[in-house]
């Protein structure tokens, strides 16, 4: 099956910078990956996703890209606010089941 | 967006009692419906796949006869815990495919805790 590795578990970001988190799979017939926020005690809530034929997408201050030679993706959020702070999921589609990353944590400081 | 609903958000029971956890697609049909167990600070780890009109396909190492999936309608997928025990407690999101693009959409959870 389908292995997702997440880095960082842990990110601490001052208010208005930029956050990185960064995802590789393993199965290359994986075809779309999408990016979870979740706050406690909530189910995850789809930010931005992107399929394997495409290498950017962008949303406001949310970008995603993927390397699919490389089978790693990224998540790229700018001028971060307080209310991005969550814990966010990465994911990849494989035999029609999504596998997750572990999670970051990520925390904006005012 | 589409919505999915999960009722109840949170439960608690005694050990040795079945609870039953409802997945709603709200303003979609949902021929698959996922299921899902969360442990604090963990991620999610799928547990079953509900198909609407046949059995569920469990993940391995998920105990079908503990975790009862019935997918009865397009709407609607339940997840029945039988004879709960503390070890159970956890959270349980389900997710249900749909849409024109296919996207997975995920409910709120549900917190279960067994006393």
């Amino acid at each position: 099956g389908e292995n997702v590795e997440q880095h960082p578990s842990t990110l601490s970001v001052q208010e208005g910078d930029s956050a990185v988190i960064k995802c590789t799979y393993s199965d290359s017939a994986s075809n779309y990956f999408p990016w979870y926020k979740q706050e406690l005690g909530k189910g995850p809530q789809l930010i931005i996703d992107i399929r394997s034929n495409v290498g950017e997408k962008k949303d406001q201050r949310i970008a995603v890209t993927l390397n699919k030679t490389a089978k790693h993706f990224s998540l790229h959020i700018t001028e971060t606010q307080p209310e991005d702070s969550a814990v966010y999921f990465c994911a990849a589609l494989y035999d029609y089941k999504l596998s997750f990353g572990a999670g970051t944590t990520v925390t904006v400081r005012a | 967006g589409a919505v999915v609903s999960q009722h109840p958000s949170r439960v608690i029971c005694k050990s040795g009692t079945s609870v039953k956890i409802e997945c709603r697609s709200l303003d979609f049909q949902a021929t698959t419906m996922f299921w899902y167990r969360q442990f604090p600070k963990k991620s999610l780890m799928l547990m079953a796949t509900s198909n609407e009109g046949s059995k569920a396909t469990y993940e391995q190492g998920v105990e079908k006869d503990k975790f009862l999936i019935n997918h009865a309608s397009l709407t609607l997928s339940t997840l029945t815990v039988t004879s709960a025990h503390p070890e159970d407690s956890s959270f349980y999101i389900c997710s249900a495919r749909g849409g024109v693009t296919g996207e997975l959409f995920f409910g709120e959870g549900s917190r279960l805790t067994v006393l």
